[in-house]
Protein backbone atom coordinates (compact mmCIF):
# COMPACT_ATOMS: atom_id res chain seq x y z
CA UNK A 1 0.00 0.00 0.00
CA UNK A 2 1.33 3.56 -0.81
CA UNK A 3 1.88 5.71 2.14
CA UNK A 4 3.29 8.98 3.41
CA UNK A 5 4.22 9.48 6.64
CA UNK A 6 5.64 12.78 7.94
CA UNK A 7 7.32 13.71 11.16
CA UNK A 8 6.59 14.72 13.50
CA UNK A 9 2.93 15.29 14.19
CA UNK A 10 3.85 18.93 15.70
CA UNK A 11 6.40 21.47 16.21
CA UNK A 12 6.78 24.43 18.22
CA UNK A 13 9.54 26.62 17.66
CA UNK A 14 11.19 29.86 18.56
CA UNK A 15 11.25 32.87 15.92
CA UNK A 16 14.57 32.98 14.48
CA UNK A 17 15.34 29.39 14.48
CA UNK A 18 16.01 26.86 12.47
CA UNK A 19 13.75 23.77 11.58
CA UNK A 20 13.38 20.85 9.33
CA UNK A 21 10.38 18.23 8.64
CA UNK A 22 10.88 15.18 7.14
CA UNK A 23 8.48 12.69 4.69
CA UNK A 24 8.88 9.29 4.16
CA UNK A 25 6.39 7.33 1.40
CA UNK A 26 6.76 3.57 0.25
CA UNK A 27 5.11 5.35 -2.92
CA UNK A 28 6.22 3.44 -6.01
CA UNK A 29 6.81 3.91 -8.69
CA UNK A 30 7.68 7.29 -8.33
CA UNK A 31 6.48 10.08 -9.92
CA UNK A 32 7.57 13.62 -8.14
CA UNK A 33 7.16 14.74 -4.41
CA UNK A 34 5.80 18.40 -3.33
CA UNK A 35 5.68 20.33 -0.36
CA UNK A 36 2.55 22.57 0.81
CA UNK A 37 2.52 25.34 3.30
CA UNK A 38 -1.27 25.31 4.60
CA UNK A 39 -3.07 27.42 7.12
CA UNK A 40 -6.15 25.54 8.54
CA UNK A 41 -9.06 26.82 6.69
CA UNK A 42 -7.34 27.93 3.98
CA UNK A 43 -5.95 27.02 0.39
CA UNK A 44 -2.57 25.26 0.32
CA UNK A 45 0.73 27.07 -1.15
CA UNK A 46 3.12 25.23 -3.20
CA UNK A 47 6.22 25.70 -1.56
CA UNK A 48 8.78 22.89 -3.88
CA UNK A 49 8.24 20.16 -6.41
CA UNK A 50 10.77 17.56 -7.08
CA UNK A 51 11.72 15.11 -9.61
CA UNK A 52 13.27 11.48 -9.05
CA UNK A 53 16.16 12.86 -10.26
CA UNK A 54 16.56 16.04 -8.24
CA UNK A 55 18.20 16.49 -4.98
CA UNK A 56 17.29 19.40 -3.58
CA UNK A 57 15.34 22.55 -4.46
CA UNK A 58 14.77 25.94 -2.45
CA UNK A 59 12.45 28.49 -2.20
CA UNK A 60 13.41 31.19 0.06
CA UNK A 61 13.98 30.00 3.05
CA UNK A 62 12.54 26.90 2.70
CA UNK A 63 14.57 24.02 1.16
CA UNK A 64 13.56 20.34 0.36
CA UNK A 65 15.70 17.40 -0.09
CA UNK A 66 14.74 14.51 -2.05
CA UNK A 67 16.96 10.85 -1.66
CA UNK A 68 14.95 8.33 -3.97
CA UNK A 69 17.00 5.52 -2.83
CA UNK A 70 15.92 6.02 0.78
CA UNK A 71 12.38 7.34 -0.45
CA UNK A 72 12.79 10.30 2.35
CA UNK A 73 12.42 13.93 2.06
CA UNK A 74 13.42 16.60 4.41
CA UNK A 75 12.13 20.16 4.09
CA UNK A 76 14.64 22.99 6.07
CA UNK A 77 12.96 26.12 6.92
CA UNK A 78 15.11 28.87 7.79
CA UNK A 79 15.12 31.70 10.26
CA UNK A 80 11.34 30.93 11.15
CA UNK A 81 9.27 33.96 11.22
CA UNK A 82 5.85 33.74 12.52
CA UNK A 83 3.91 33.59 9.50
CA UNK A 84 6.08 29.96 9.06
CA UNK A 85 3.01 28.69 11.33
CA UNK A 86 0.67 26.32 9.30
CA UNK A 87 0.58 22.82 8.44
CA UNK A 88 3.31 21.68 5.73
CA UNK A 89 1.89 18.99 3.74
CA UNK A 90 3.79 16.59 1.83
CA UNK A 91 2.38 14.86 -1.03
CA UNK A 92 3.53 11.87 -3.46
CA UNK A 93 2.56 11.85 -6.90
CA UNK A 94 2.96 7.82 -8.43
CA UNK A 95 2.60 6.89 -11.96
CA UNK A 96 0.40 4.10 -13.12
CA UNK A 97 -2.41 3.88 -15.19
CA UNK A 98 -3.92 7.21 -13.20
CA UNK A 99 -2.47 9.85 -11.59
CA UNK A 100 -2.78 9.37 -7.96
CA UNK A 101 -1.63 11.13 -5.07
CA UNK A 102 -0.67 10.10 -1.68
CA UNK A 103 -0.94 12.73 0.89
CA UNK A 104 0.67 12.51 4.14
CA UNK A 105 -1.07 13.75 7.53
CA UNK A 106 1.52 16.93 7.57
CA UNK A 107 3.63 18.67 10.46
CA UNK A 108 1.31 21.62 12.76
CA UNK A 109 4.33 24.34 12.59
CA UNK A 110 3.94 26.46 15.63
CA UNK A 111 6.56 29.55 15.95
CA UNK A 112 6.88 31.38 18.79
CA UNK A 113 8.39 34.56 20.36
CA UNK B 1 -9.11 4.20 12.44
CA UNK B 2 -11.71 6.31 10.24
CA UNK B 3 -10.69 8.03 7.11
CA UNK B 4 -12.33 10.72 5.11
CA UNK B 5 -14.80 8.94 2.94
CA UNK B 6 -15.90 10.44 -0.43
CA UNK B 7 -18.87 9.19 -2.85
CA UNK B 8 -19.48 7.99 -5.11
CA UNK B 9 -15.69 6.81 -5.80
CA UNK B 10 -16.39 7.14 -9.35
CA UNK B 11 -19.50 9.18 -11.42
CA UNK B 12 -19.79 9.51 -15.27
CA UNK B 13 -22.07 12.26 -16.33
CA UNK B 14 -22.86 13.88 -19.63
CA UNK B 15 -22.43 17.81 -21.00
CA UNK B 16 -24.69 20.09 -18.77
CA UNK B 17 -25.56 17.56 -16.36
CA UNK B 18 -25.26 18.39 -12.99
CA UNK B 19 -23.48 16.42 -10.45
CA UNK B 20 -23.09 15.89 -6.74
CA UNK B 21 -19.89 14.62 -4.45
CA UNK B 22 -20.05 14.33 -1.05
CA UNK B 23 -17.44 14.30 1.76
CA UNK B 24 -17.73 12.46 5.35
CA UNK B 25 -14.70 14.22 7.51
CA UNK B 26 -12.68 12.25 10.05
CA UNK B 27 -14.84 12.70 13.68
CA UNK B 28 -14.28 16.08 15.42
CA UNK B 29 -13.00 17.73 12.62
CA UNK B 30 -14.37 20.76 11.60
CA UNK B 31 -12.32 21.70 8.15
CA UNK B 32 -13.48 20.67 5.01
CA UNK B 33 -10.92 21.41 1.77
CA UNK B 34 -12.38 20.76 -1.55
CA UNK B 35 -9.54 20.41 -4.38
CA UNK B 36 -9.71 19.33 -8.18
CA UNK B 37 -6.98 17.84 -9.89
CA UNK B 38 -6.74 17.37 -13.50
CA UNK B 39 -5.07 14.52 -15.32
CA UNK B 40 -1.47 15.06 -15.11
CA UNK B 41 -1.71 18.63 -13.14
CA UNK B 42 -1.34 19.87 -9.85
CA UNK B 43 -4.61 19.75 -7.41
CA UNK B 44 -5.92 23.09 -7.50
CA UNK B 45 -7.92 24.03 -4.16
CA UNK B 46 -11.26 24.69 -4.92
CA UNK B 47 -13.16 26.02 -1.29
CA UNK B 48 -12.83 25.58 2.33
CA UNK B 49 -15.66 25.40 5.19
CA UNK B 50 -14.84 25.69 9.00
CA UNK B 51 -17.84 25.58 11.19
CA UNK B 52 -20.97 25.31 8.26
CA UNK B 53 -18.78 28.47 7.22
CA UNK B 54 -16.89 28.74 3.97
CA UNK B 55 -13.53 29.86 5.04
CA UNK B 56 -11.98 30.05 2.09
CA UNK B 57 -12.46 30.50 -1.99
CA UNK B 58 -9.97 28.99 -4.44
CA UNK B 59 -10.39 28.47 -7.94
CA UNK B 60 -13.73 27.44 -8.01
CA UNK B 61 -16.28 28.19 -10.82
CA UNK B 62 -19.42 30.01 -10.59
CA UNK B 63 -20.92 26.62 -11.82
CA UNK B 64 -19.73 25.25 -8.86
CA UNK B 65 -21.48 25.25 -5.48
CA UNK B 66 -20.30 23.66 -2.08
CA UNK B 67 -21.63 23.52 1.61
CA UNK B 68 -20.76 22.05 4.63
CA UNK B 69 -23.94 21.03 6.98
CA UNK B 70 -24.38 20.33 10.29
CA UNK B 71 -22.78 17.14 10.95
CA UNK B 72 -19.79 18.67 9.28
CA UNK B 73 -20.02 16.47 6.15
CA UNK B 74 -19.63 18.87 2.71
CA UNK B 75 -21.38 18.42 -0.80
CA UNK B 76 -20.01 19.84 -3.81
CA UNK B 77 -22.73 20.66 -6.36
CA UNK B 78 -21.59 21.14 -10.01
CA UNK B 79 -24.27 22.07 -12.75
CA UNK B 80 -23.56 22.45 -16.73
CA UNK B 81 -21.23 20.27 -16.42
CA UNK B 82 -18.11 20.56 -19.19
CA UNK B 83 -15.69 18.36 -20.40
CA UNK B 84 -12.91 20.25 -19.02
CA UNK B 85 -14.97 19.19 -15.54
CA UNK B 86 -13.62 15.25 -15.95
CA UNK B 87 -10.65 15.38 -13.26
CA UNK B 88 -10.11 13.80 -9.67
CA UNK B 89 -11.93 15.72 -7.03
CA UNK B 90 -10.19 15.14 -3.18
CA UNK B 91 -11.89 15.91 0.20
CA UNK B 92 -9.40 16.71 3.13
CA UNK B 93 -10.74 17.33 6.44
CA UNK B 94 -8.36 19.18 9.53
CA UNK B 95 -9.34 20.07 12.63
CA UNK B 96 -8.29 23.52 14.59
CA UNK B 97 -8.16 21.37 17.96
CA UNK B 98 -6.50 17.97 17.32
CA UNK B 99 -3.25 17.56 14.55
CA UNK B 100 -3.74 15.86 11.69
CA UNK B 101 -4.49 16.52 8.11
CA UNK B 102 -6.02 13.35 6.25
CA UNK B 103 -7.41 13.27 2.79
CA UNK B 104 -10.08 11.21 0.89
CA UNK B 105 -9.33 8.63 -1.69
CA UNK B 106 -11.35 10.63 -4.17
CA UNK B 107 -14.09 10.92 -6.45
CA UNK B 108 -13.54 10.61 -9.80
CA UNK B 109 -15.59 12.32 -12.45
CA UNK B 110 -15.82 11.53 -16.59
CA UNK B 111 -17.79 13.85 -18.78
CA UNK B 112 -18.69 12.54 -21.23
Amino acid sequence: KNQVEQSPQSLIILEGKNCTLQCNYTVSPFSNLRWYKQDTGRGPVSLTIMTFSENTKSNGRYTATLDADTKQSSLHITASQLSDSASYICVVSFTGTASKLTFGTGTRLQVTL
Amino acid sequence: AAGVIQSPRHLIKEKRETATLKCYPIPRHDTVYWYQQGPGQDPQFLISFYEKMQSDKGSIPDRFSAQQFSDYHSELNMSSLELGDSALYFCASSSRQYYGYTFGSGTRLTVV
